[in-house]
């Protein structure tokens, strides 16, 4: 079955700090998608990244970098030299390609809270 | 403008009354699908459509209805709504395929009293 896990609920780092939240997967589907999520204090759901199974290549955007690992199932979320505006909670998300349940399945979240 | 938007964003309600809150969207997306977003639980999914008249169960479809008759829309009803359904729900669209993102919703604030 498919399962997210976001084992971090909360984590406070001091502004410029590097922080990492990490998410570990389940699924049985050899195609299946990753995908990260922002949820900012006003609430609202924010997409920041896709990653499909088969590529495995690490991305970077900015401050952000993302660290997918198929033998290990995770797929990780990196802060470099984080800002306050970085406190949100953080969702991570598998969709399964082939098994046609077309299911979304989202972690707990981790909250982050970058103080000044 | 793109957007997903439901209505009401806040509603007090009491236990039995049954409520109705609609989701529309303008992106011509096939895929729509609710959450419901509670603390420590993260975003579970109740209900996803996958086109018009073709819906699915999520992982908490228990005392909640949805229906699909036109691509656009997507309203998520309760019938007898009780406490526990208290709670912050979220509707998304996506176009087709396991690999889109989704985009979501203001989200709606239901207490049920």
């Amino acid at each position: 079955a498919q399962k997210v896990t976001q084992a971090q609920t909360e984590i406070s780092v001091v502004e410029k700090e590097d922080v990492t939240l990490d998410c570990v997967y389940e699924t049985r589907d050899t195609t299946y998608y990753l995908f990260w999520y922002k949820q900012p204090p006003s609430g609202e759901l924010v997409f920041l990244i896709r990653r499909n199974s088969f590529d495995e290549q690490n991305e970077i955007s900015g401050r952000y970098s993302w660290n997918f690992q198929k033998s290990t199932s995770s797929f990780n979320f990196t802060i470099t030299a984080s800002q306050v505006v970085d406190s949100a909670v953080y969702f991570c998300a598998l969709s399964e390609g082939l098994s046609g349940t077309y299911k979304y399945i989202f972690g707990t979240g981790t909250r982050l809270k970058v103080l000044a | 403008e793109a957007q997903v938007t439901q209505n009401p964003r806040y509603l007090i309600t009491v236990t039995g009354k049954k409520l109705t809150v609609t989701c529309s969207q303008n992106m011509n997306h096939e895929y729509m699908s609710w959450y419901r977003q509670d603390p420590g639980l993260g975003l579970r999914q109740i209900y996803y459509s996958m086109n018009v008249e073709v819906t699915d169960k999520g992982d908490v479809p228990e005392g909640y209805k949805v229906s699909r008759k036109e691509k656009r829309n997507f309203p998520l009803i309760l019938e007898s709504p009780s406490p526990n359904q208290t709670s912050l729900y979220f509707c998304a669209s996506k176009t087709g395929g396991s690999n889109q993102p989704q985009h979501f919703g203001d989200g709606t604030r239901l207490s049920i009293l």
